[in-house]
């Protein structure tokens, strides 16, 4: 398995610009998981999945960030407008039902200008 | 509200020596405990985990111990090596909890020759 794959590895926008953040988990994992990593609060979890539905959103900073599972294959996390705040390092996890440990894809890199 | 606390944001050690980082939790329902190595562009990946029904768990030069009363867990790295020099994360969870990791801020670990 090629493992969680993410797109794209570097983001540079704008202020108010939208950004769309892709995630494909690993094949038969049905728990995925949206991370943000900053300096300050090192890795924050944004929002989980499992079996596509959302089952905690609580981490999601503000209504400008959303994210979607329309199949078990597929996840989005999209911020509409961008502010230069929100520029970090966004990972994806996922992980199967019978172990706890999550395997993350290799980020995407987040610049707000 | 920090769940989970690395106080030490960063290590130095000599290469052959022991490394030990420290990891502090504060609720009481984390049950799973787990540490990720992540290296610079990388995504973190799995290194060690524990469950609250041992108190050390030994995987080559890698070792974790847990004190539960003291809600504190360690890794230990003997003998330390140049390639060991990473960012480490403490993560924990409940089984309760489908899986959801809450991670600490992170160490950085430099093994020095």
């Amino acid at each position: 398995d090629a493992g969680v794959i993410q797109s794209p590895r570097h983001e540079v926008t704008e202020m108010g610009q939208e950004v769309t953040l892709r995630c494909k988990p690993i094949s038969g994992h049905n728990s995925l998981f949206w991370y943000r990593q900053t300096m300050m609060r090192g890795l924050e979890l944004l929002i989980y999945f499992n079996n596509n539905v959302p089952i905690d959103d609580s981490g999601m900073p503000e209504d400008r960030f959303s994210a979607k599972m329309p199949n078990a294959s597929f996840s989005t996390l999209k911020i509409q407008p961008s502010e230069p705040r929100d520029s970090a390092v966004y990972f994806c996890a996922s992980n199967g039902q019978l172990n706890t440990e999550a395997f993350f894809g290799q980020g995407t890199r987040l610049t707000v200008v | 509200d920090q769940q989970v606390k690395q106080n030490s944001p960063s290590l130095s050690v000599q290469e052959g020596r022991i490394s030990i980082l420290n990891c502090d939790y504060t609720n009481s329902m984390f049950d799973y405990f787990l540490w990720y190595k992540k290296y610079p562009a990388e995504g973190p990946t799995f290194l060690i985990s524990i469950s609250s029904i041992k108190d050390k768990n030994e995987d080559g030069r890698f070792t974790v111990f847990l004190n539960k009363s003291a809600k504190h867990l360690s890794l230990h790295i003997v003998p330390s090596q140049p390639g060991d020099s990473a960012v480490y994360f403490c993560a924990a969870s409940s089984l309760r909890g489908a899986s959801k990791l809450t991670f600490g801020t992170g160490t950085r670990l430099q093994v020095t020759l």
